[in-house]
């Protein structure tokens, strides 16, 4: 079956560091993905998505590139913040409008800690 | 505009008790997702509602949750006879049509004693 599988945690890092999260999927069809992070005492939210091969995806200097080849999507940032301290999951999901359910399949998540 | 909103924030309760978990999805989104959150499996997908259609209960772990969408809209999660097991964050998420995001509701934390 489909799955996620993302680097153990925990990662720390002095603020400014350069990031990368590796996250590797197994997959029976073209999924979109997505990286979502919960921060301290909050809900997931969507950080950036990709939804096919080759495509980038980025917000709040995060990016993650979708590698088919490799079938990876590793987040980076160049310059991490203390306010970056959080949770990521990569996820993957099927949208198929016809009717696919599109459920989100996530890796165990990566817990970031940014010290200043 | 309103995001998606779970009731309660919190739920203690003893074993072998039933609970229900509320979920009140973005206005306008016709699939609704519960997940849940634990130590132990990560997020896991529970259950998905589209529309009219009939639910996706694939992923309810056994025949003591159930959940139900009234109207379209509000969703609620029930777990009976609860054990300790069942403790974790229940995630609501909801999503337009035409789209792959979800949008992800606070959780309620449930915990079994």
């Amino acid at each position: 079956g489909d799955s996620v599988t993302q680097m153990e945690g925990p990662v720390t890092l002095s603020e400014e560091a350069f990031l990368t999260i590796n996250c590797t999927y197994t997959a029976t069809g073209y999924p979109s993905l997505f990286w979502y992070v919960q921060y301290p005492g909050e809900g997931l939210q969507l950080l950036l998505k990709a939804t096919k091969a080759d495509d980038k995806g980025s917000n709040k200097g995060f990016e993650a590139t979708y590698r088919k080849e490799t079938t990876s999507f590793h987040l980076e940032k160049g310059s991490v913040q203390v306010s970056d301290s959080a949770v990521y999951f990569c996820a993957l999901s099927y949208m198929n409008y016809g009717g696919s359910q599109g459920n989100l399949i996530f890796g165990k998540g990566t817990k970031l800690s940014v010290k200043p | 505009g309103a995001g998606v909103s779970q009731s309660p924030s919190n739920k203690v309760t003893e074993k072998g008790k039933d609970v229900e978990l509320r979920c009140d999805p973005i206005s306008g989104h016709t699939a609704l997702y519960w997940y849940r959150q634990s130590l132990g499996q990560g997020l896991e997908f529970l259950i998905y509602f589209q529309g009219n259609s009939a639910p996706d209960k694939s992923g309810l772990p056994s025949d003591r949750f159930s959940a139900e969408r009234t109207g379209g809209s509000v969703s609620t999660l029930t777990i009976q006879r609860t054990q300790q097991e069942d403790s974790a964050v229940y995630l609501c998420a909801s999503r337009g049509l035409r789209t792959d995001t979800q949008y992800f509701g606070p959780g309620t934390r449930l915990t079994v004693l």
